[in-house]
This record gives structure tokens, C-alpha cells and sequence, in this order.
């Protein structure tokens, strides 16, 4: 158990529709990052907060938008969904506040969101 | 240009063989971040192990070791005796100062291994 939880695990919804993805950190941990898995295009890196605050963006659509609140928790926001949307969303956290130190990224276990 | 470069779409290994799972990178800092993680067919993304550029010595952590060759900018991932339950997809990811992601980690494509008894 990473200790990195995500809700809900499966998302069925149809195009057109919004949905929001959550996500609770490990305790301690001060980063939130947000990653895309489909088949196509892999791993694909969302978007970062740190301690409430947007730290970067990677390649997040503007339909897409993230926050992260004063308990840390995080909330992905998908809306005016489409049918490449559909893929496994995953959390991370991580103790790390910059450079490149060895604190891994650790992972909740992923949103499957599909689009119908 | 690809980040992390990982050349073995898919691998089959008897079990117990050891598996060698390359990984190439690409950076111009001096100062990076390598890391493994593997994805069981249940999704979740396992940390396996961790080197440091300035590293020395490579990492090892149980049957996994990491065969870091800075000159050639390789950073395979060895796993010794191979068990059933070492069948995955394994990810190259490395984390840069310079990098899109802040201190986030760019992956690589994977490798689907599957351990045959």
C-alpha cells in the first residue's frame, strides 16, 4: 500500500459530461502530481501542485483543471469529456520539494475513467 | 528527442533467469534522477528502485539491481532469479532539475515481461 488513495477506481460517464477525480496524499507528503496512462501516448505527466500551489504543468488539456486544498488533498476536473479522454489517471506524492533528490513518486492505485 | 528510451516492447524469461530491462536517457543536467517502477495486470505503480547521478556505486535493493553506465547514459534494471510473480510492465523514469514536470518524472514507453514456468 503506497498510502496514496484515489476515489472512485472506475468512472463510466458519457461525452459531453464533467467529472472530478480525487485524491489524498500520504501523510506528510507535500506534492501532488497528476499522470494520464492510455495506450497510445504512455505515461503523460498532467500537472504538479505543492502545498496548495500550481508548481507545473505538463501536458494537461484546458479542458482539464487540478486543485489542491489546505488539507493536501487534490481534485483532477475533467469536463466537456470525449472519447480519447478515456484512460487510468493516477495520483502521486511525494516528500520532495525540488531538485533531484531519491524521494520517489508514490502512486494511488488510479481512476479508470471511460467515456462513452 | 525521447526522454527515456526503453527498446523491449515485451520480454518472455523462464523463471529464475536473471532479466536484464534496458533504458536509455537523455539530459543535458549534470545533476538527474533515475528510477524503476513496475505495473502488476492490477494497474498499481510500484516503486522498485532509485540512482542518484552522482551515485557511484549502483543501487541495489533484494533481486533488483540497477546497471547505471553514466557514459552511455544506460540505466538497465536487473532482476535476479526470476519469479512468476515478476511478470509486469516495467518503467524507466527519470526526474531533472530542468524538467517540464518541476520535480515530477518523465517516463519511458515500458516493457511488458512475462516470466514463463
Amino acid at each position: 500500500d503506497s498510502g496514496v488513495t484515489q476515489t472512485p477506481k472506475h468512472l463510466i460517464t458519457a461525452t459531453g459530461q464533467r467529472v472530478t477525480l480525487r485524491c489524498s496524499p500520504r501523510s506528510g507528503d507535500l506534492s501532488v502530481y497528476w499522470y494520464q496512462q492510455s495506450l497510445d501516448q504512455g505515461l503523460q505527466f498532467l500537472i504538479q501542485y505543492y502545498n496548495g500551489e500550481e508548481r507545473a504543468k505538463g501536458n494537461i488539456l484546458e479542458r482539464f483543471s487540478a486543485q489542491q486544498f489546505p488539507d493536501l488533498h487534490s481534485e483532477l476536473n475533467l469536463s466537456s469529456l470525449e472519447l480519447g479522454d478515456s484512460a487510468l489517471y493516477f495520483c502521486a506524492s511525494s516528500e520532495e520539494t525540488g531538485g533531484i533528490g531519491d524521494s520517489p513518486l508514490h502512486f494511488g492505485n488510479g481512476t479508470r475513467l471511460t467515456v462513452t | 528527442a525521447q526522454k527515456i528510451t526503453q527498446t523491449q516492447p515485451g520480454m518472455f524469461v523462464q523463471e529464475k533467469e536473471a532479466v536484464t530491462l534496458d533504458c536509455t536517457y537523455d539530459t543535458s543536467d549534470q545533476s538527474y534522477g533515475l528510477f524503476w517502477y513496475k505495473q502488476p495486470s492490477s494497474g498499481e505503480m510500484i516503486f522498485l528502485i532509485y540512482q542518484g547521478s552522482y551515485d557511484e556505486q549502483n543501487a541495489t535493493e533484494g533481486r533488483y539491481s540497477l546497471n547505471f553506465q553514466k557514459a552511455r547514459k544506460s540505466a538497465n534494471l536487473v532482476i535476479s532469479a526470476s519469479q512468476l510473480g515478476d511478470s509486469a510492465m516495467y518503467f524507466c523514469a527519470m526526474r531533472e532539475p530542468s524538467g517540464g514536470g518541476a520535480d515530477g518524472l518523465t517516463f519511458g514507453k515500458g516493457t511488458h515481461l512475462i516470466i514463463q514456468p
